[in-house]
């Protein structure tokens, strides 16, 4: 079955304390992205990748990081985890450049104490 | 840059009744515009997409309609079910960088009572 996978779906954790959020996903897509969701903002982007190797900046970078050493694979990575990064988490892949659709994995509800 | 403009929610309705949830948006170029939709629990799924003026798209009942002259795409269900409670986002494709960005409304949650 065509899926992205998240992991954990939900995490709680206290300020500081360096955490990993795993996504992968089985299509072969090029392009994988993360997106944070907060009422009333919608879905915003964190980081995306259009390929192994290749990351760049989405709109709210700020204390995050990401790798892209495998297709499949594209860890979201908080180094030192704040308040203000409780959130929902959304992992996405996408067949290219084109990208008119994105397949998104089920989310990781983050609580940041 | 380029956004999108969803009515505010909660959409409360009783089955069978005609839904519309209003879009709007501002871009430069000619965006694909995206209906997406989010089940309790679940991650986004794209419902329907558009990728011209005038064209129209349809999935599950569902309905809308880019309009360059009014840049809206408003998402139409002439009959909903309960079923159809979610949240509803409406998204367009902005080219950024080599590949296509997608920007997304706030969300519209639908709530359908028996």
């Amino acid at each position: 079955e065509a899926q992205v996978t998240q992991n954990p779906r939900y995490l709680i954790t206290v300020t500081g304390k360096k955490l990993t959020v795993t996504c992968s996903q089985n299509m072969n897509h090029e392009y994988m992205s993360w997106y944070r969701q907060d009422p009333g903002l919608g879905l915003r982007q964190i980081y995306y990748s259009m390929n192994v190797e290749v990351t760049d900046k989405g709109d709210v970078p700020e204390g995050y990081k990401v790798s892209r050493k495998e297709k499949r694979n594209f860890p979201l990575i908080l180094e030192s985890p704040s308040p203000n990064q409780t959130s929902l988490y959304f992992c996405a892949s996408g067949p290219g450049r084109m990208n008119y659709e994105q397949y998104f994995g089920p989310g990781t509800r983050l609580t940041v104490t | 840059g380029d956004s999108v403009t969803q009515m505010e929610g909660p959409v409360t309705l009783s089955e069978e009744a005609f839904l519309t949830i209003n879009c709007t948006y501002t871009a430069t170029g000619y965006p694909s515009l995206f209906w997406y939709v989010q089940y309790p629990g679940e991650g986004l799924q794209l419902l329907l997409k558009a990728t011209k003026a005038d064209d129209k798209g349809s999935n599950k009942g569902f309905e809308a309609t880019y309009r360059k002259e009014t840049t809206s795409f408003h998402l139409e269900k002439g009959s909903v079910q309960v079923s159809d409670s979610a949240v509803y986002f409406c998204a367009l494709s902005e080219r950024s960088g080599g590949y296509n960005k997608l920007i997304f409304g706030a969300g519209t949650r639908l709530a359908v009572h028996p």
